[in-house]
């Protein structure tokens, strides 16, 4: 799979735009880009997923550059409740195996007042 | 509602003792993983299961041990083997081998070796 770098932490005004960047650039074309998150002391949470064309649902969106080597998620109201771990992972699809996804340290997102 | 149950949330063990946490699922997920996580770090694979009656070691296996006889249950046993237990483990599961890598968590159990 292939590695992703992401800033240890950022900071975000409640009300406005969190935007979470990932750099994947030795993602391989069958490779999709994964967003978790995690609030303190419980489970990560499936937030969004992408393979080239941007993504949306109901908690963020999914920017994915052209040549698929970064990405942006991006959650346009931010609020306190989505401080946490926000994970960017890469993973193939339906190779036959589990979804051994490999969590980083990912980047602790903190909403104030 | 559907998900994962893992207990017990909280857990305090004396050294040399076994413990097994419990992980079961209602959503009908083929594949379950147990995960470890230390403070400030990120989640390390520890075993996975893609059907009953199989499961694989992940990539810290040492120490643990698991079974799946059962599609709704995969327990988790920490053995005296496993030199630094204390940690956060989670359970989860997804929907099987050719899953979109959707991976749906529980709550967690912390471990704490006295």
């Amino acid at each position: 799979d292939a590695k992703t770098t992401q800033p240890p932490s950022m900071d975000c005004a409640e009300g406005r735009a969190a935007n979470l960047p990932c750099n994947h650039s030795t993602i391989s074309g069958n490779e999709y880009v994964y967003w978790y998150r995690q609030i303190h002391s419980q489970g990560p949470q499936y937030i969004i997923h992408g393979l080239k064309n941007n993504e949306t649902n109901e908690m963020a969106s999914l920017i994915i550059t052209e040549d698929r080597k970064s990405s942006t998620l991006i959650l346009p109201h931010a609020t306190l409740r989505d401080t946490a771990v926000y994970y960017c992972i890469v993973r193939v699809v339906g190779t036959g195996t589990a979804s051994k996804l490999t969590f980083g340290t990912g980047t602790r997102l903190q909403v104030t007042l | 509602d559907g998900g994962i149950t893992q207990s017990p949330k909280y857990l305090f063990r004396k050294e040399g003792q076994n413990v097994t946490l419990s992980c079961e699922q209602n959503l009908n997920h083929d594949a379950m993983y147990w995960y470890r996580q230390d403070p400030g770090q990120g989640l390390r694979l520890i075993y996975y299961s893609q059907i009953v009656n199989d499961f694989q070691k992940g990539d810290i296996a040492e120490g643990y041990s698991v079974s799946r006889e059962k599609k709704e249950s995969f327990p988790l046993t920490v053995t005296s083997a496993q030199k630094n237990p204390t940690a956060f483990y989670l359970c989860a599961s997804s929907s099987g081998l050719s899953g979109a890598n959707v991976l749906t968590f529980g709550a967690g159990s912390r471990l704490t070796v006295l």
